[in-house]
Formats: C-alpha cells, structure tokens, sequence
C-alpha cells in the first residue's frame, strides 16, 4: 500500500514564525501536491512538483513556498505565518509515469494553528 | 478553467436506504472524473474513477458512480448504506485537455447514515 506520512497531525504556531511542514511518500511517484481543506471551500491546491527540484503554482500559492530535494520528500513552507492560514493541510502523491488519470494518495493531514 | 459543484453540503440517510451524493462538473474538453472520502481526522482515501468507457463506474466499500456526460454530472451512489458510511465525500475533476496533473475538488458533502 502506499503510504504518505506527514511529520504533524497538529501544529501551533505564532505569527511571523516560519514553519515547516513535511511531507514524505513511500511510493517513488513522481507527483506530490500540497493542499489546504477548509469547510466548505474543499481543498485548494497550493503548490505541485511532478519530479525533483520541478514546482509549479497552484490556485493558491501567495504566502507558502515548497522544496523538494528528494523524490520522496515534499515540503511546505509558511515564510511568515499569519492566522489566516490556519487551516487542515494536506499532502498527496501520485505516478506520474501512466498519464493524468492516476488517483491521488493522501497523507492523515497537519491541523495547523496560527495564533 | 475546469470546475466541480456539490450541491448539498450534508445528505441524510437512513441506514438501508439508498445513498446519492451530487456531483457536477465543468471542463472545457473531456473529463477525468474522481470520488474520495474523508472519515473524521483522516486522509483522504480514493473511493472510483472515470476515465473511459462504461459510464457506470464500481468503486470500494459497496460506491459506484455513473457518469452523465450530457448533464455533466458523476452522481455517487450506494444502494444499501451504512452507519460506518458517514464521512465527508468530494467529487474532483481533471480536464483531459489541460496541461500539468491538477485536480479540481468540489466543496465537499457530508453524509449522516443514521441508524
């Protein structure tokens, strides 16, 4: 099974602090996206990376950058917290080798806070 | 630009009745179609798929889904529902045509089985 795990399931941060959240994915796909839920919103997507050191915007990408070094590892970065990005955050993968129609494996999500 | 509308934010259901979720979409080309559920502090795991072909899609735990490309809709269906079925479901769209590996997700709808 595949298996994407997060290194939070909660996190409080103050504003202004910066904050790391990770992301590592035991699959080697290619493709791992980060994602942010709020009720009634769904998920909107924040930034993707279809291969090593390769990133593209997603819908909402102001205020967060990504990294990703390593194919199995896919990091996001809050530069500067602020509340308004207290939010579920959510980490997926998927194979990039067999076209776009490749379901999306999800991590359990990061609750983060911001005070 | 490619779109997804749930319509109903919590569906009720008796448990042995049949279950609907709602789901619309719209693409500019041909779609990629998915249902994934999310149970309380969880992930989100994939339930179906449309890619091609046979428009009645059979998914996990018992879901199908039939794609109506002449309403855009991808309606989610269970003929019998459980209890256990009470979680939050998102329908999400890809357009076939569209560049890069991004999913669209709906705003989500909560499903109560009671029993």
């Amino acid at each position: 099974d595949v298996k994407v795990t997060q290194s939070s399931r909660y996190l409080v941060k103050r504003t202004g602090e910066k904050v790391f959240l990770e992301c590592v994915q035991d699959m080697d796909h290619e493709n791992m996206f980060w994602y942010r839920q709020d009720p009634g919103l769904g998920l909107r997507l924040i930034y993707f990376s279809y291969d090593v050191k390769m990133k593209e915007k997603g819908d909402i990408p102001e205020g967060y950058s990504v990294s990703r070094e390593k194919k199995e590892r896919f990091s996001l970065i809050l530069e500067s917290a602020s509340t308004n990005q207290t939010s579920m955050y959510l980490c997926a993968s998927s194979d990039g080798t067999s076209g776009y129609y490749n379901e999306q494996f999800f991590g359990p999500g990061t609750r983060l806070t911001v005070l | 630009a490619q779109s997804v509308a749930q319509p109903e934010d919590q569906v009720n259901v008796a448990e042995g009745n049949p279950l609907t979720v709602k789901c619309t979409y719209s693409v500019s080309g041909n779609p990629y179609l998915f249902w994934y559920v999310q149970y309380p502090n969880r992930g989100l795991q994939f339930l179906l798929k449309y890619i091609t072909g046979d428009n009645l899609v059979k998914g996990s735990y018992g879901f199908e889904a039939e794609f109506n490309k002449s309403q855009t809709s991808f309606h989610l269906k269970k003929p019998s529902a459980l209890v256990s079925d009470s979680a939050l479901y998102f329908c999400a769209v890809r357009d076939r045509g569209a560049a890069g590996n991004k999913l669209t997700f709906g705003g989500g709808t909560r499903v109560l089985v009671k029993p």
